[in-house]
């Protein structure tokens, strides 16, 4: 059975630095978002991506913030200048265009710690 | 605004029905799902429910939606030590004529079941 698959599945990084995260979508699927959850919270929308462009976006989902779609498989995500509180455990998730783009299928989740 | 709201945590004893609850305040949901997170792993979904529908069993699954309430539940017939796990209740939120995808989850509920 197809699935969302991410990489790396933790990442650890010093505050400020850059890091990418990396995720394969499953390959019919034409709308992409990323959600995060920090320890013992909700989990959050961050961004929804569809045809090359965001369609929406969180309040969290600032300027170091950035999604791309860099060939036609990776979606990623990119924190410019990780702060402290950007350790959270991260979800990528895909979902098909037409009545059943409304099933959202989940990847395995990335956990970034920014020391 | 938009919330979601569970109970933290459920025990149940193998064999028994758990009934996992959950409540949402926007009255704009179009879809209202269910996640299921197991130790380590990514997000799940066990099921959904059109806002315009009462009831949907799938298998051992049975939601209740209680449009006037605002309530959605979710009940595990006959619950194995393998439905351990954090159940989640997300909704989707409608915007004008589209639906833009985003969820919005409760907190989740730990389902603990003793053998």
């Amino acid at each position: 059975e197809p699935e969302v698959t991410q990489t790396p599945s933790h990442q650890v990084t010093q505050m400020g630095q850059e890091v990418i995260l990396r995720c394969v979508p499953i390959s019919n699927h034409l709308y992409f978002y990323w959600y995060r959850q920090i320890l013992g919270q909700k989990v959050e929308f961050l961004v929804s991506f569809y045809n090359n462009e965001i369609s929406e976006k969180s309040e969290i989902f600032d300027d170091q913030f950035s999604v791309e779609r860099p060939d036609g498989s990776n979606f990623t995500l990119k924190i410019r200048s990780t702060k402290l509180e950007d350790s959270a455990m991260y979800f990528c998730a895909s979902s098909r265009e037409g009545p059943t783009r409304k099933e959202q299928f989940f990847g395995p989740g990335t956990r970034l710690t920014v020391l | 605004g938009e919330d979601v709201e569970q109970s933290l945590f459920l025990s149940v004893r193998e064999g028994d029905s758990s009934v996992i609850n959950c409540t949402y305040t926007d009255s704009s949901s179009t879809y209202l799902y269910w996640y299921k997170q197991e130790p380590g792993a990514g997000l799940q979904l066990l099921t959904y429910i059109f806002s315009n529908m009462d009831m949907k069993q799938d298998q051992r699954l049975t939601v209740l939606l209680n449009k006037k309430d605002k309530h959605l539940s979710l009940r595990i017939a006959d619950t194995q030590t393998g439905d351990s796990a954090i159940y989640f209740c997300a909704e989707s939120i409608q915007i004008g004529s589209s639906n833009t995808g985003k969820l919005i989850f409760g907190q989740g509920t730990t389902l603990q079941v003793k053998p």
